[in-house]
């Protein structure tokens, strides 16, 4: 299958300190991604669209100030967890489907702890 | 939210088959049928998907009823690298439609 590469596999930051993290499709161009949170023993919460060109897409309940997503290229999007707090810590996975076709691959997500 | 209804968890012997069922009982005729899994600490890796038609590759068998309201993801011979969550999602097709997950099953394959 096609394959989606995040950067960096883990973090650590202080609190109130923003971090980044990228998406990437390594075989393909992807005209939109998707950014997934899932905390410890729950399933993956779907925060936004990223749109290539265009301003993200947020479900309802996530804030958009807060986790900025920008997707400037057809082969990255980055989201990036502004003023972070420890609540924020949790697994991070982005996802994209190849051409805008049927199947989605993800990529191998990111651990961030805020301390 | 989540249109699929799965049991929460599942056991199964090593090198028998392992059969996960999912109810998808308000699916619409334009909705495919996806099946993902998640073993710990990893992005969900995709395993098969379908319409209508029984599906079948190197990875799993996905038997959808006629009346799509229902489907089964058959691992035909589970090891124990198969231990995971897996996820039954229905989503329409095109790569801008998102994912929902439910909570899925967490499927353990003992030696």
């Amino acid at each position: 299958g096609a394959v989606v590469s995040q950067h960096p596999s883990w973090v650590i930051c202080k609190s109130g300190t923003s971090v980044k993290i990228e998406c990437r499709s390594l075989d393909f161009q992807a005209t939109t991604m998707f950014w997934y949170r899932q905390f410890p023993k729950q399933s993956l919460m779907l925060m936004a669209t990223s749109n290539e060109g265009s301003k993200a897409t947020y479900e309802q309940g996530v804030e958009k100030d807060k986790f900025l997503i920008n997707h400037a290229s057809l082969t990255l999007s980055t989201l990036t967890v502004t003023s972070a707090h420890p609540e924020d810590s949790s697994f991070y996975i982005c996802s994209a489907a190849p051409g805008g076709g049927n199947t989605i691959y993800f990529g191998e997500g990111s651990w961030l702890t805020v301390v | 939210d989540a249109k699929t209804t799965q049991p929460t968890s599942m056991d199964c012997a090593e090198g028998r088959a392992a059969n996960l069922p999912c109810n998808h009982s308000t699916i619409s005729g334009n909705e495919y049928v996806y099946w993902y899994r998640q073993i710990h600490s990893q992005g969900p890796q995709y395993i098969i998907h379908g319409l209508k038609n029984n599906e079948t590759n190197e990875m799993a068998s996905l038997i959808i009823t006629e009346d799509r309201k229902s489907s089964t993801l058959i691992l035909p011979h589970a090891t124990l690298r198969d231990t995971a969550v897996y996820y039954c999602i229905v989503r329409s097709q095109g790569g801008s439609e998102k994912l929902v997950f439910g909570k899925g099953t967490k499927l353990t394959v003992n030696p």
